[in-house]
């Protein structure tokens, strides 16, 4: 069981939007600490999608998006494409672990 | 360019040693930490532990505290990761990473090794 939570899967259709959620608590993203987006494809390292909560890194294009509130984070994908079916991880830092901790992963299926 | 290249894959037997490696080239190694990130068959990514090259400084997550070692050579700019005795349950891909430049080592991983497999059966 993850310390941070995603769903396991969501889905959509070309050109429509999708939210990918990652949940946590007062020890981790509720402490404010940094929450990072990966995108693995099948049979890839992961890629770093977006960091320090909001960012992206040189590459990334800008129909990716992420944000913060509370003790969740939430990644967005408008305009999808084939090319964004791909396993989502958040990424954030736990004070009661005292180390990073990764979401469970959400497969995104592009319909 | 900047990149981090990981030895190939292993297939090793329960109790065997091992130790796999993780060479960094294009950006001043010493400066980044390294972390190590694990992905058993079919699963999400867990967090190993980090370690500084510079002066090995090295933070390792409990679950594979007295597990694994960490260490580095920074001369060739490689940071290893190694077991004493292997046991079915280590199958898995293995990750290095570097930290974006963060003075504590918990920031994002913005490079990524291409992954080490290891098979360990009887």
């Amino acid at each position: 069981q993850s310390v941070l939570t995603q769903p396991p899967s969501v889905s959509g259709a070309p050109g429509q939007r999708v939210i990918i959620s990652c949940s946590g608590s007062s020890s981790n993203i509720g402490a404010a600490y940094d929450v990072h987006w990966y995108q693995q494809l099948p049979g890839t390292a992961p890629k770093l999608l977006i960091y320090d909560n909001k960012n992206r890194p040189s590459g990334v294009p800008d129909r990716i998006s992420a944000s913060k509130s509370g003790t969740s984070a939430s990644l967005a994908i408008t305009g999808l494409q084939a090319e964004d079916e791909a396993d989502y991880y958040c990424q954030s830092y736990d004070s009661s672990l005292s180390g990073v901790v990764f979401g469970g992963g959400t497969k995104l299926t592009v319909l | 360019e900047v990149q981090l290249v990981q030895s190939g894959a292993e297939v090793k037997k329960p109790g065997e040693s091992l130790k796999i490696s993780c060479k960094g080239s294009g950006y001043s190694f010493i400066n980044y930490w390294i972390g190590w990130v694990r992905q058993m068959p079919g699963k999400g990514l867990e967090w190993m532990g980090i370690i500084y090259p510079g002066d090995s400084d090295t933070r390792c997550s409990p679950s594979f505290q007295g597990q694994v070692t960490m260490s580095v050579d920074k001369s060739i700019n490689t940071a290893y990761l190694q077991w004493s005795s292997l046991k079915a349950s280590d199958t898995a891909m293995f990750y290095c990473a570097r930290v974006v430049a963060d003075s504590i080592g918990y920031g994002a991983f913005d490079i990524w090794g291409q992954g080490t497999m290891v098979t360990v059966s009887s």
